[in-house]
C-alpha cells in the first residue's frame, strides 16, 4: 500500500500569484482533508473532498479552493498569496467510513515574499 | 470555536527517562482525540485514535489515556530514546481535526 505523497516539496511565490499543490491520497482511502501549518501553531483545517465535492471548510476565504480527481487525488488552489500564505500546508487521506484514522503526506513549504 | 492545548510546549529529557504530555479540550460533543509523533521532514505519524472514556492504548514504550467526561489525554513515553525525539500533536475531532500547537520531546543520549 502506497503512502500519502505531496508535489512540490517546496516552493516561493510572490504575493498576488496563485499556486497549486497536489496530493496523491493513500491507497484505497476516498477523502482528502488540507491543513494549513503556519509557524509557532498547530495544523489548521481548510477543507475536506468527498466523491469529488467539497464536504466541510473551515475559516479560510474563497480564495483557497480545491479539487479532488475520480482516483482520489486531490489539488489545493490559492489565489491572490498573501505573506501571511506563507507556511506548510498538509494533505491526509482517509476513509470517510472507516476508524477516523487520517494518513498524512510530509507537506508543501510555501514562502510567499 | 473548540480550542485544544496540549501541555508543556517543549521537554527535554534524559535517555532511560519516562515523561508525559496532556492534552486537554472540551469535553462536549466528543467524537474522537487523535495523537501523532511528527519527525522534522517527515509526515506526521498516527500514534492512537481513541473514542471511548477511560480508552488506554498502547504501541511498545508509547501509551495513551483518555478521560472524556473532564476533557483530557494523557501520552507516556517508557524510557524515552533519542529516536523518540519529535512534535508529539494531539487532535479533536472525527476527520475535520482541531489540532493543539504540540510538545516537543528532545530525548538527550
Amino acid at each position: 500500500e502506497t503512502g500519502v505523497t505531496q508535489s512540490p516539496t517546496h516552493l516561493i511565490k510572490t504575493r498576488g500569484q496563485q499556486v497549486t499543490l497536489r496530493c496523491s491520497s493513500q491507497s484505497g482511502h476516498n477523502t482528502v482533508s488540507w491543513y494549513q501549518q503556519a509557524l509557532g501553531q498547530g495544523p489548521q483545517f481548510i477543507f475536506q473532498y468527498y466523491r469529488e465535492e467539497e464536504n466541510g471548510r473551515g475559516n479560510f476565504p474563497p480564495r483557497f479552493s480545491g479539487l479532488q480527481f475520480p482516483n482520489y487525488s486531490s489539488e489545493l488552489n490559492v489565489n491572490a498569496l498573501e505573506l501571511d500564505d506563507s507556511a506548510l500546508y498538509l494533505c491526509a487521506s482517509s476513509q470517510i467510513s472507516g476508524n477516523y484514522e487520517q494518513y498524512f503526506g510530509p507537506g508543501t513549504r510555501l514562502t510567499v515574499t | 470555536i473548540l480550542n485544544v492545548e496540549q501541555s508543556p510546549q517543549s521537554l527535554h529529557v534524559q535517555e532511560g527517562d519516562s515523561t508525559n504530555f496532556t492534552c486537554s479540550f472540551p469535553s462536549s460533543n466528543f467524537y474522537a482525540l487523535h495523537w501523532y509523533r511528527w519527525e522534522t521532514a517527515k509526515s506526521p505519524e498516527a500514534l492512537f485514535v481513541m473514542t471511548l472514556n477511560g480508552d488506554e492504548k498502547k504501541k511498545g514504550r508509547i501509551s495513551a489515556t483518555l478521560n472524556t467526561k473532564e476533557g483530557y489525554s494523557y501520552l507516556y513515553i517508557k524510557g524515552s530514546q533519542p529516536e523518540d525525539s519529535a512534535t508529539y500533536l494531539c487532535a479533536l475531532g472525527r476527520d475535520k481535526l482541531i489540532f493543539g500547537t504540540g510538545t516537543r520531546l528532545q530525548v538527550f543520549p
